[in-house]
């Protein structure tokens, strides 16, 4: 019940093109989804996160589409750059766990010129 | 401001041995997590320390602990150590608990054993 299923785990899109990136839960105690970034030799970052009261949120390029009915989440990248090449993992977590956050097992994007 | 240090960035060990990991966190953050990155199993929590007491503790084995000290540093210590062990430690820092916060994640610690 505390897993958080990713995929694709691979993704290849062109420069301009839309990369997707789809995860499933179901623990309904989670209440906290966020999206991290990561490149070879670092650490995560944090792209952007959503909770359950809203349905959809945007920051610049990145949107998150959140169905919780469904129990799904996924990533939307808008206009897909080269640099944008890493490997992006979904989370999932509860405010009543502490900062611990169950990881999907990543998608490695790669965008072709 | 710095981000999330941890040292020692590659080490190492033999089977049977114990390592000891160190997180410096963001001034001022007073929660640290850690986390084990493999190929296989991706990142998994291992424990969250808040105001130096244990927030949450993940599925590992009592060999893998830790502890937060006064200025928020933490370690985390494996012991008798088996080739499962080799992975990427992740340290994260964030100003409070309960994912109500950023979680700032440290470039790892790269553990191998032999």
């Amino acid at each position: 019940q505390q897993q958080v299923k990713q995929s694709p785990q691979s993704l290849i899109v062109q420069k301009g093109g839309i990369s997707i990136i789809n995860c499933a839960y179901e623990n309904t105690a989670f209440d906290y989804f966020p999206w991290y970034q990561q490149f070879p030799g670092k650490g995560p970052a944090l792209l952007i996160a959503i909770r359950p009261d809203v349905s959809e949120k945007k920051e610049g390029r990145f949107t998150i589409s959140f169905n919780k009915s469904a129990k799904q989440f996924s990533l939307h990248i808008m206009d897909s750059q080269p640099g944008d090449s890493a490997t992006y993992f979904c989370a999932a977590g509860g405010t009543g766990g502490g900062n611990k956050l169950t990881f999907g097992t990543g998608t490695q994007l790669k965008v072709e010129l | 401001k710095a981000g999330v240090t941890q040292t020692p960035r590659y080490l190492i060990k033999t089977r049977g041995q114990q390592v000891t990991l160190s997180c410096s966190p963001i001034s001022g953050h007073r929660s640290v997590s850690w986390y084990q990155q493999t190929p296989g199993q991706g990142l998994q929590f291992l424990f969250e320390y808040f105001s130096e007491t244990q927030r949450n503790k993940g599925n590992f084995p009592g060999r893998f602990s830790g502890r937060q000290f006064s200025n928020s540093r933490s370690e985390m210590n494996v012991s008798t150590l088996e080739l499962g062990d080799s992975a990427l430690y992740l340290c994260a820092s964030s100003l409070v608990t309960g994912n109500t916060g950023e979680l700032f994640f440290g470039e790892g610690s790269r553990l191998t054993v032999l």
